[in-house]
Order: C-alpha cells, then sequence, then structure tokens
C-alpha cells in the first residue's frame, strides 16, 4: 500500500542553519503531496503543497519539490529560526479521502 | 479563516467509561475525519466521514466509533475506554477534491487511568 517515511528526528541545528527534512513516499498513482507543521500544543497546519511531478511548494522560507523520478519530497529551508521549532510532518493523498502520514520530525532550533 | 475546534484540549478517564470526543468545524467541510496520535507512529486514521451519517473505518478502528447527525459536528465515541487508548485525538476536516488541504483541530489529549 502507500507509504510515507520521513527521516527520523530529533533534527537540532543552529539558527541561520541550512534545513532539510527527507520525505520519501510509495504510492501506486499520482498523489498529491503535503508538508504538514505542529508547534507545541497545538494541531496540524499546512505549510505547503504540491500536485503534480517538478511542482515546488513554498510558504514562509519553506520550500519542497515534487520528484517522480526519485518518489522525494524534500523539505528545505536556507536560514531557520528559532520560532521553526515544531515537528514536521509529510504526507500524500492519492485517491477520494485517504491521507497517508509520516511519522513525523522534530526539528529544534538553537539561538 | 477554517475553525476546527474540538471539546476539550485535556481529559482524563478511567478504564471501562463511556468517553466522548467532539470536533465542530465551520467552513461547510464535507469530509471529516478522527486521527490518533503516538510518539514514533504518526498520525493513524480511526474514522472518516464524507457525508451526514456516512462513515467509513480508517486503518484502527477497533475499540472506537463515531457519529455525524450534522455536517458541521463529527464525534468520537470510546465505548469502554482502556489504556491503551491514551494518546492524543486529533480531528480535521476538508473540502474534498483536489488537493483537499486539511484543517486540524488543537487536539485532545485523553489520559485513560
Amino acid at each position: 500500500g502507500d507509504s510515507v517515511t520521513q527521516m527520523e528526528g530529533p533534527v537540532t541545528l543552529s539558527e541561520e542553519a541550512f534545513l532539510t527534512i527527507n520525505c520519501t513516499y510509495t504510492a501506486t498513482g499520482y498523489p498529491s503531496l503535503f508538508w504538514y507543521v505542529q508547534y507545541p500544543g497545538e494541531g496540524l497546519q499546512l505549510l505547503l503543497k504540491a500536485t503534480k511531478a517538478d511542482d515546488k511548494g513554498s510558504n514562509k522560507g519553506f520550500e519542497a519539490t515534487y520528484r517522480k523520478e526519485t518518489t522525494s519530497f524534500h523539505l528545505e529551508k536556507g536560514s531557520v529560526q528559532v520560532s521553526d521549532s515544531a515537528v514536521y510532518f509529510c504526507a500524500l493523498k492519492e485517491g477520494t479521502y485517504k491521507y497517508i502520514f509520516g511519522t513525523g520530525t522534530r526539528l529544534k532550533v538553537l539561538a | 479563516d477554517v475553525k476546527v475546534t474540538q471539546s476539550s484540549r485535556y481529559l482524563v478517564k478511567r478504564t471501562g467509561e463511556k468517553v466522548f470526543l467532539e470536533c465542530v468545524q465551520d467552513m461547510d467541510h464535507e469530509n471529516m475525519f478522527w486521527y490518533r496520535q503516538d510518539p514514533g507512529l504518526g498520525l493513524r486514521l480511526i474514522y472518516f466521514s464524507y457525508d451526514v451519517k456516512m462513515k467509513e473505518k480508517g486503518d484502527i478502528p477497533e475499540g472506537y466509533s463515531v457519529s455525524r447527525e450534522k455536517k458541521e459536528r463529527f464525534s468520537l465515541i470510546l465505548e469502554s475506554a482502556s489504556t491503551n487508548q491514551t494518546s492524543m485525538y486529533l480531528c480535521a476536516s476538508g473540502r474534498g477534491g483536489r488537493p483537499d488541504t486539511q484543517y486540524f483541530g488543537p487536539g485532545t489529549r485523553l489520559t485513560v487511568l
């Protein structure tokens, strides 16, 4: 079945460092791909999304490109801030209703 | 802004109690979902609903039931709570279609003693 694999955390970075969180997926068709972020004590909120191959989603300085050839959707940010500390979830949606979420990657940014 | 609210942020119940978790969305979304979130396991789908009175099992429906009598409200019911149901419960809603962003509530942290 469909699945999403994320790099294990926690990821600890200094402020202004470059961030990459890896995400790969397995799907039989052409899923939409998402990154959600969960700040401490809150529910998940959409960070960015992409619906087809080579699409780039971007928001708040974060970017991810839908790579069909490598079945990947890695999250990147050029310069992280302390306020980016959160748990990041990669997800795919294929079909009418069902989402598949990764296990989440905790990011900790130190001042 | 879409708003999804959950009835409680924190809940403590005893083994064997019947537990109701309520979720309300204000954007007239067709689809609503209940997930549980556990460390190292991510989000797992318990049940979802694509219309009033309609429901579908997710990946881990055992020990849970749901009710959707009105479009804006989706309830999760633990018929007889057990300690292995201690978890964070997240409700979400979405309009459907593609790409169909999901909007999440703040979560209910349930502890079953």
